[in-house]
């Protein structure tokens, strides 16, 4: 199975702040990486496919990148309702599998 | 508009066995993937696997963790993606969810809760 390890596992941060969260895999899964944010009592939602690519309707402050093994989700400056737990998640092979997550806070 | 609809979930008892259905409207259910996720309490999300549509083969994968217990099925006539879950142990209580599609999972449900306790 692929190992997804995110970093870091939380972190405190202010509106207008830029946030950047690490995701990397145990193995090349190329560019077959998706991005979710998470709020309490909610299920998750998809912000980003193919490790960059913005799914419909997620605001362009969202951004990610990477391929192979490393790959980052960068919030180019935070809003208050983007304070959440994230998740990265590999679907080159399956089991698909998911990162431990990185909850946002207020600082 | 899509949506998905879990429901099914409850308390059961070690041992036994649930059913859970996802009921979906909104897209052509028989040209998509289904898939099944779950949340235990804290915890990040866990595939259980997924179901390729009817076209390509109507064949399902599934996690090692749930692989011999579990079973996904779907009633394309219906719009109906079912988790049968058998032998269910304490460590199988989430949240589940089933999904449209397997890889880019855009659409979730709302989830339904199964609590396995005596």
């Amino acid at each position: 199975d692929i190992q997804m390890t995110q970093s870091p596992s939380s972190l405190s941060a202010s509106v207008g702040d830029r946030v950047t969260i690490t995701c990397r895999a145990s193995q090349s899964i190329s560019g077959y990486l998706n991005w979710y944010q998470q709020k309490s009592g909610q299920a998750p939602k998809f912000l980003i496919y193919g490790a960059s690519i913005l799914q419909s309707g997620v605001p362009s402050r969202f951004s990610g990148s990477g391929s192979g093994t490393d790959f980052t989700l960068t919030i180019s400056s935070l809003q208050p309702e983007d304070f959440a737990t994230y998740y990265c998640q590999q679907t080159y092979s399956t089991p698909l599998t998911f990162g431990g997550g990185t909850k946002v806070d207020f600082k | 508009e899509v949506q998905l609809v879990e429901s099914g979930g409850g308390l059961v008892q070690p041992g036994r066995s649930l059913r859970l259905s996802c009921r979906t409207s909104g897209f052509t259910f028989g040209d998509f993937a289904m898939s099944w996720f779950r949340q235990a309490p804290g915890k990040g999300p866990e595939w259980l696997g997924f179901i390729r549509s009817t076209p390509y083969g109507g064949t399902a994968e599934y996690a090692a963790s749930v692989e011999r217990r579990f079973t996904i099925s779907r009633d394309d006539s219906k719009s109906i993606a079912y988790l049968q879950m058998n032998s269910l142990k304490s460590e199988d209580t989430a949240i589940y969810y089933c999904t449209r599609d397997h890889k880019r999972t855009v659409y979730w449900g709302q989830g339904t809760l199964v609590t396995v306790s005596s």
